[in-house]
Parts: structure tokens; sequence; C-alpha cells
């Protein structure tokens, strides 16, 4: 079954300097990967994917990911970390679809991400 | 870019009571709309897919006749709490995908935060 693993509860950084959230992934086949991020009491936002391509996806916000398929991983990164970036940030594997439809989306935990001053 | 959105962004309602909670895709047209409800602190659960005209598929566990779905329309997708009762209580969020979409990219209303008394 696909699935997707966040081994951080919580990140802490300060501001001004680079983040790392990280994320794992177990899917059969290629793999769809997104992160969302969510502020507090607000639905998510797109923030970028990986379909195909390049492994480094840039995204919205100045942030991106690293699509590493040896590791499984999917780490989102910023060089430059912003309070305001504060926020619970997802990432989700697409599952598989059946008849040719697309697949659900399969969230992970969350991250909570905390920018100091 | 692609906008959902919900309504209303914040219920109240009397244990026993019905409450309907709108969906609706701004700018694009959504054949399947989803229905998600986070619990705090919590990621994301799957509650149900809905296809425009036709009945929705509720995940393991969700009660259909409990949390009714309609999908009526390209842009609209509605979702009511049958007699509400307080662990009901929970924040809704929905999501539609674009028809004829390549990008498999969900796009997620912001939340519906329902507190059943």
């Amino acid at each position: 079954a696909q699935s997707v693993a966040q081994p951080e509860d919580q990140v802490n950084v300060a501001e001004g300097n680079p983040l790392t959230v990280k994320c794992t992934y177990s899917v059969s086949g290629n793999p769809y990967l997104f992160w969302y991020v969510q502020y507090p009491n607000r639905g998510l936002q797109f923030l970028l994917k990986y379909i195909t391509g390049d492994n480094l996806v840039k995204g919205s916000y100045g942030f991106e990911a690293e699509f590493n398929k040896s590791q499984t991983s999917f780490h989102l990164k910023k060089p430059s970390a912003l309070v305001s970036d504060s926020a619970l940030y997802f990432c989700v594997v697409r599952d598989k679809g059946h008849g040719g439809s697309q697949g659900n989306l399969i969230f992970g935990k969350g991250t909570k991400l905390s920018v100091k001053p | 870019g692609a906008v959902v959105s919900q309504h209303p962004s914040r219920v109240i309602c009397k244990s026993g009571t019905s409450v309907k909670i709108e969906c609706r895709s701004l700018d694009f047209q959504a054949t399947t709309m989803f229905w998600y409800r986070q619990f705090p602190k919590k990621s994301l659960m799957l509650m149900a897919t809905s296809n425009e005209g036709s009945k929705a598929t509720y995940e393991q566990g969700v009660e259909k006749d409990k949390f009714l779905i309609n999908h009526a329309s390209l842009t609209l997708s509605t979702l009511t709490v049958t007699s509400a009762h307080p662990e009901d209580s929970s924040f809704y969020i929905c999501s539609a995908r674009e028809s004829g979409s390549s990008t498999d990219t969900q796009y997620f209303g912001p939340g519906t935060r329902l507190t059943v008394l």
C-alpha cells in the first residue's frame, strides 16, 4: 500500500536560516508526490508537486523539494526561512487509482514548522 | 490559480439538528470533489469522494446516511451532517480536482469549523 511518513512532529528554525521538512514515501510504481501547507484555521494550500522530470521541484513562496528515488524521500526545503512560513506542512502521495481513475491523496501526519525571529 | 470556496466558514448548532456545508470551485469545473475531516493537530481523513451526477463513494467507517453528499453541478458539492452530535464537531475541508486536468493537483477549500453543542 502507498504510504508517506513525516518523521518530525515539529521543526524549529530561526528566521533567515535554511529549513528542511522531511518526508519519506512508500509506493509501488512511480510516485506522485505533493507538499501542502496549512495556516491556522485555514484550508490547505498547494506548494509543489513531483510527477516526473527534474528531481528538484520549485514551488510557491520560495519552497523547493528534492525527489530522491534511492532514498525514497521528498524533503521540503527553503534557503531562508521567514516567520510567516510558520504553519503545518503535509507531505502527500497519490494512491494508485483503479480502473483508469486517479487515486486518492494519502496524507502524512503533518509537521509543524515554527520560525522564530 | 484555482480557487475553492466553502460556506459557512464556521457554524455552531444544537445537537440533533442538520448542517449543510457548501463547496464551490470558483474558476474551474470539477468533476470530482472530495470531503475531508481534520481533528485537532491531526492529518486529514478522507470521508468521501463525490462525482458530479452520481452517488458519492464513502470511505470505510463513514456513515453515508449521516454525511449526505450531493454533487449536482460541476462547480458545487454539498455535505450535510444530519442529526449532528458533539462528536461530529470537527474541521471539514473540501477539495476539488479540475475536470480533464492532467496536473493531478487537488485544490482545497478554506474549511468549515463545525461545533455541535
